[in-house]
């Protein structure tokens, strides 16, 4: 139980163009999805926090208008980065918690390469 | 202020010997402290977790971590590691009340010699 997956795995997109990335809780409802940015060989950074229903939270220093977040259902956060650019290039890994726990569960990661 | 400390970027040991992973924590509150394994292009994998109860932790892959508060360390343990077991942990610590965030430490390389 409590699998998240993520999709695509591996996205190449040009410079300037916006790319997708889903998040889905396959067998729970996640009350909460949480957004993490990982750069090699370092740790995991939070980038936001969003509750579905609710506009995402995000961290100090993370854009908000580069980096939307949606969480329109109990399964499902997608993030969207906007005119990406090189240096977005990067691991995100996605995250739920359900409703009344307290353990998140993690995703499979997505690698996305901007060139 | 919730933080994580782990000690050594990178570890490295013989197989069979005792694995050894450090990870020291501050809370304010009563913390939930997790260790999670990464493997290259991967996600991350639970190994153990400390919620409340039993300090010592027993997790998969014959893990195990003891929560000592009065040291704030929740060091992770293996007797004899195995060539599988490269790869990078990283232990986190619950942050702040009611955020259901978790804090990373900036994890450790384990290397495995044979």
């Amino acid at each position: 139980g409590a699998v998240v997956s993520q999709h695509p795995s591996r996205v190449i997109c040009k410079s300037g163009t916006s790319v997708k990335i889903e998040c889905r809780s396959l067998d729970f409802q996640a009350t909460t999805m949480f957004w993490y940015r990982q750069f090699p060989k370092q740790s995991l950074m939070l980038m936001a926090t969003s509750n579905e229903g609710s506009k995402a939270t995000y961290e100090q220093g993370v854009e908000k208008d580069k980096f939307l977040i949606n969480h329109a259902s109990l399964t499902l956060s997608t993030l969207t980065v906007t005119s990406a650019h090189p240096e977005d290039s990067s691991f995100y890994i996605c995250s739920a918690r359900a409703s009344g726990g307290n353990e998140q569960y993690f995703g499979p990661g997505t690698r996305l390469t901007v060139t | 202020a919730q933080s994580v400390t782990q000690l050594g970027s990178h570890v490295s040991v013989s197989e069979g010997a005792l694995v050894l992973l450090r990870c020291n924590y501050s809370s304010s509150v009563p913390p939930y402290l997790f260790w999670y394994v990464q493997y290259p292009n991967q996600g991350l994998q639970l190994l153990l977790k400390y919620t409340t109860g039993a300090t010592l932790v027993k997790g998969i892959n014959g893990f195990e971590a003891e929560f000592k508060k009065s040291e704030t360390s929740f060091h992770l343990t293996k007797p004899s590691a195995h060539m599988s077991d490269a790869a990078e942990y990283f232990c986190a610590v619950s942050g702040p009340s009611g955020t259901y965030k978790y804090i990373f430490g900036t994890g450790t390389r384990l290397k495995v010699l044979a």
